[in-house]
């Protein structure tokens, strides 16, 4: 049971464009919405996250927006960089954390 | 603080043979989690732990036991390995009074 769906499974973005990863869930009852990021060889690491009370949190070159009725979040890098190459995963989860269901990642490539 | 720590880095099994995932945080963190990782499956839970001596099932358990003796220490247990059970195994644990899940940096397990 698949509850939190991710896509694209792979993106290649040319250096200084826009990298967009889109994400599904199911469960209205997650209140929390991260997006972890894994460089290979390493594990996730917290990238940024947002409750479902704000519409889009941005921190950097890297934004979420978040849509509740639609039940859809999404990552957006600006000015992708070489450097941003990495697996992306999005979750969802509930007060407390320890209970997340990750997607199954987005493999981003950015070309120099 | 040395963060979240797994033993071994990597792991060759035979099919049955037993074995332990170590995992440590010096965190004084309250929740710990056993995720496994598989191409296009995501980070999927298997055990995770509230606190010392309390453990509950996650998503994929089965083949896997854990205990909580102490609040630094969450090992894994593979009593009999499989092939099926061929992964990389990621610790991680969480502040109470926290979202963010900090990784160890996993650990390659494969079984023959």
């Amino acid at each position: 049971q698949q509850q939190v769906k991710q896509s694209p499974q792979s993106l290649i973005v040319q250096k200084g464009g826009i990298s967009i990863i889109n994400c599904a869930y199911e469960n209205t009852a997650f209140d929390y919405f991260p997006w972890y990021q894994q460089f290979p060889g390493k594990g996730p690491a917290l990238l940024i996250a947002i409750r479902p009370d704000v519409s889009e949190k941005k921190e950097g070159r890297f934004t979420i927006s978040f849509n509740k009725s639609a039940k859809q979040f999404s990552l957006h890098i600006m000015d992708s960089q070489p450097g941003d190459s990495a697996t992306y995963f999005c979750a969802a989860g509930y007060t407390g954390g320890f209970k997340t269901i990750f997607g199954a990642g987005t493999r981003l490539f950015v070309k120099a | 603080n040395a963060g979240v720590t797994q033993t071994p880095k990597f792991q060759v099994l035979k099919t049955g043979q037993s074995m332990t995932l170590q995992c440590a945080q010096d965190m004084n963190h309250e929740y710990m989690s056993w995720y496994r990782q598989d191409p296009g499956m995501g980070l999927r839970l298997i055990h995770y732990s509230v606190g010392a001596g309390i453990t509950d099932q996650g998503e994929v358990p089965n083949g896997y036991n854990v205990s909580r003796s102490t609040t630094e220490d969450f090992p894994l247990r593979l009593l009999s390995a499989a092939p099926s059970q061929t992964s990389v195994y990621f610790c991680a644990s969480l502040s109470g009074q926290g979202y963010e899940q900090y990784f160890g940096p996993g650990t390659r397990l494969t079984v023959t």
